[in-house]
């Protein structure tokens, strides 16, 4: 059965330095990953995928994440944070079975300080 | 902005009661996803409809239902409210079914069961 996890409830990071949102994933087969982010009362918005190839993938609004299949991790990050980033922060998975469908995780919340 | 649109925004109803919410996909995608995320929660997968069938479905009892019709816009019914049921619904379109696709979300219906 696929899951995903994201270890951390809450994350903080000053303007201006790196941020790195976690997540691990199991999944039977190959691995089709995704991370969205939600902004208060609104739906939730692309950010990047990996379905096969570079390790790492480059996304929207300098995020980019980091495939890695021997620690089945697909960790979020951007090399300088801006008070904008601010937001709630979801990895997903991509079920194989049936419909295809998204496998959530519970989300993180990044926090990021003036 | 996506171009899934959803209405409406917020909605209030009693327990036992009825609700209808509505999805427009993306122009060019056949597929709408519906998801449920409740408060503080990740979003978690109700159904499916593909060229206006029913083409996979979550661990929801069958009181949620849905339709999509031939523009591919698609509705959410669900029957004999309970509380439980306040959440987030999210709709989310895509091009095809494949694992590689990539889907778009609307911004939401807020619904409040009292």
């Amino acid at each position: 059965a696929q899951s995903v996890a994201q270890p951390e409830d809450q994350v903080n990071v000053a303007e201006g330095n790196p941020l790195t949102v976690k997540c691990t994933y199991s999944v039977s087969g190959n691995p089709y990953l995704f991370w969205y982010v939600q902004y208060p009362n609104r739906g939730l918005q692309f950010l990047l995928k990996y379905i096969t190839g570079d390790n790492l993938v480059k996304g929207s609004y300098g995020f980019e994440a980091e495939f890695n299949k021997s620690q089945t991790s697909f960790h979020l990050k951007k090399p300088s944070a801006l008070v904008s980033d601010s937001a709630l922060y979801f990895c997903a998975v991509r079920d194989p079975t049936g419909a295809n469908n998204l496998f959530f995780g519970t989300g993180t919340r990044l926090t990021v300080i003036p | 902005e996506t171009g899934v649109t959803q209405s409406p925004t917020h909605l209030i109803k009693t327990r036992g009661q009825q609700v209808t919410l509505r999805c427009s996909s993306q122009s060019g995608h056949n597929t709408v996803s519906w998801y449920q995320q409740a408060l503080g929660q990740g979003p978690q997968f109700i159904f499916q409809y593909y060229r206006e069938e029913e083409n996979g479905r979550g661990n929801f009892p069958p009181r949620f239902s849905g339709l999509q019709f031939p523009n591919y816009s698609s509705e959410l019914n669900v029957n004999a409210l309970e509380l439980d049921d306040s959440a987030l619904y999210l709709c989310a379109s895509s091009k095809d079914r494949p694992l590689r696709e990539t889907q778009y979300f609307g911004p939401g219906t807020r619904l409040l069961v009292l």
